[in-house]
């Protein structure tokens, strides 16, 4: 079983609607939980950082931490053209190293 | 305050030359992670390292690959005698903790 897994996708939205991103860890002692955003030929970027069980809102984006199932989500609202990426789960099972996923591909199609 | 910075953005060798990929990280940030990424493939980790110390390369290859972060200067990824299969884009990030990581914008290694 992969520490850190999410689906490959690609996951395809319509312009407006809402994507949903999942992601689920094996460590269930895990802390720290972020979402990267990562255009083509680009780095990632921190979008969301998360710690405590429930819901964090930043702008058209909300992550969602349950610890008991050990998932993690990333709602975007409004999807738009350019939210168009590859979406990195990572999670901090504790100590020094981050695990990321092999990420979600979106497509917001206009 | 700049972001964390990386050269060469592009590098080519031949296979079996010298690979030596800088990182500076953001001001303020103690904490430096490599990372490799093949194409259409998520991010490994290499290592994490500390000024002057590693702390952690348990995701680096035991041959040809090195790392390090002396007291002045930028962190230094080395690899030698390179070979096709190294091949990928390399990420460093740094973090002012042992958490939230911000990324350079990668060199991109290309051995022919």
């Amino acid at each position: 079983q992969k520490e850190v897994e999410q689906n490959s996708g690609p996951l395809s939205v319509p312009e407006g609607a809402i994507a949903s991103l999942n992601c689920t860890y094996s460590d269930r002692g895990s802390q720290s939980f972020f979402w990267y955003r990562q255009y083509s030929g680009k780095s990632p970027e921190l979008i969301m950082s998360i710690y405590s069980n429930g819901d964090k809102e930043d702008g058209r984006f909300t992550a969602q931490l349950n610890k008991a199932s050990q998932y993690v989500s990333l709602l975007i609202r409004d999807s738009q053209p350019s939210d168009s990426a590859t979406y990195l789960c990572a999670v901090n099972p504790g100590g020094f190293k981050t695990i990321f996923g092999a990420g979600t591909r979106l497509f917001v199609k206009a | 305050n700049a972001g964390v910075m990386q050269n060469p953005r592009h590098l080519v060798r031949r296979r079996g030359q010298e690979a030596r990929l800088r990182c500076s990280p953001m001001k303020g940030h103690s904490h430096v992670y490599w990372y490799r990424q093949l194409p259409e493939e998520g991010l490994k980790f290499m290592v994490y390292l500390q000024k002057e110390n590693i702390i952690d390369e348990s995701g680096m290859p035991k041959e040809r690959f090195s790392a390090e972060f002396p007291k002045e200067g930028p962190s230094i990824l080395r690899i030698q005698q390179v070979v096709r299969g190294d091949s990928a884009a390399y990420f460093c990030a740094s973090s002012p903790q042992v958490n939230e990581q911000f990324f350079g914008p990668g060199t991109r290694l290309t051995v022919l």
